[in-house]
């Protein structure tokens, strides 16, 4: 059974960083594109950036590229969202997802961007 | 970016109702057109790839179709199951981006 599970959401400081991750089982993950999406509270959703298998290509939507970096470690299953200068504007559920085609989700890790 | 005009932004409909959800490329995006459900508190789940194929577990009354740079996805008889937000999204050009949502409610 595939399963994504997001972690390191919770409540955060503007201007402030933070790392999320997601752990990814019941697949060969080193044989998948991963990717991030967000979903503001009772907005849509919003694509975020997507990486390669072997890291070498890594897209971003534009208007993030300069605050999000994804990385992943297939020796650990795990893809990561660091999130950098957070605005109240990414308080959001991040979801990540795998391959191009977003087949199969995890349940999601609320970020809450708050003073 | 490729803007996807969804519509409507919210539908009610009746149980064995055939409902239409339609997606509108502003550009060609090929068969690049994904459909998601969103069920209220899940995350969303893969219905249609490649514009026309079924997902894995995916019922045989959802089906995708396209017509030059519009998009729709069809349920042929609704059941209370398919309550919630329908998303497409294009891949064909980076970024990929979502339609709107279609919010869909049982009358």
């Amino acid at each position: 059974e595939v399963k994504l599970v997001e972690s390191g959401g919770g409540l955060v400081q503007p201007g402030r960083s933070l790392k999320l991750s997601c752990a990814a089982s019941g697949f060969s993950f080193n044989d998948y594109w991963m990717g991030w999406v967000r979903q503001a509270p009772g907005k849509g959703l919003e694509w975020i950036g997507e990486i390669n298998q072997d890291s070498s290509t890594i897209n971003y939507t534009p208007s993030l590229k300069d605050k999000f970096t994804i990385s992943r470690d297939n020796a650990q299953n795990t893809l990561y969202l660091q999130m950098s200068k957070l605005g109240s504007e990414d308080t959001a559920i991040y979801y990540c997802a795998r391959g191009r085609s977003l087949a199969y989700w995890g349940q999601g890790t609320l970020v809450t961007v708050s003073s | 970016d490729i803007q996807m005009t969804q519509s409507p932004a919210s539908l009610s409909a009746s149980l064995e109702e055939i409902v239409t959800i339609t997606c509108q490329a502003s550009q060609d995006i090929g068969n690049w057109l994904s459909w998601y459900q969103q069920k209220p508190g899940k995350s969303p789940q893969l219905l249609i790839y490649g514009a026309t194929s079924l997902a894995d577990g995916v019922p045989s009354r959802f089906s995708g179709s396209r017509s030059g740079t519009q998009y729709s996805l069809k349920i042929s008889r609704l059941q209370v199951e398919d309550i919630g937000i329908y998303y497409c999204l294009q891949a064909y050009s980076a970024p990929p981006t979502f339609g709107g949502g279609t919010k869909l409610e049982l009358k």
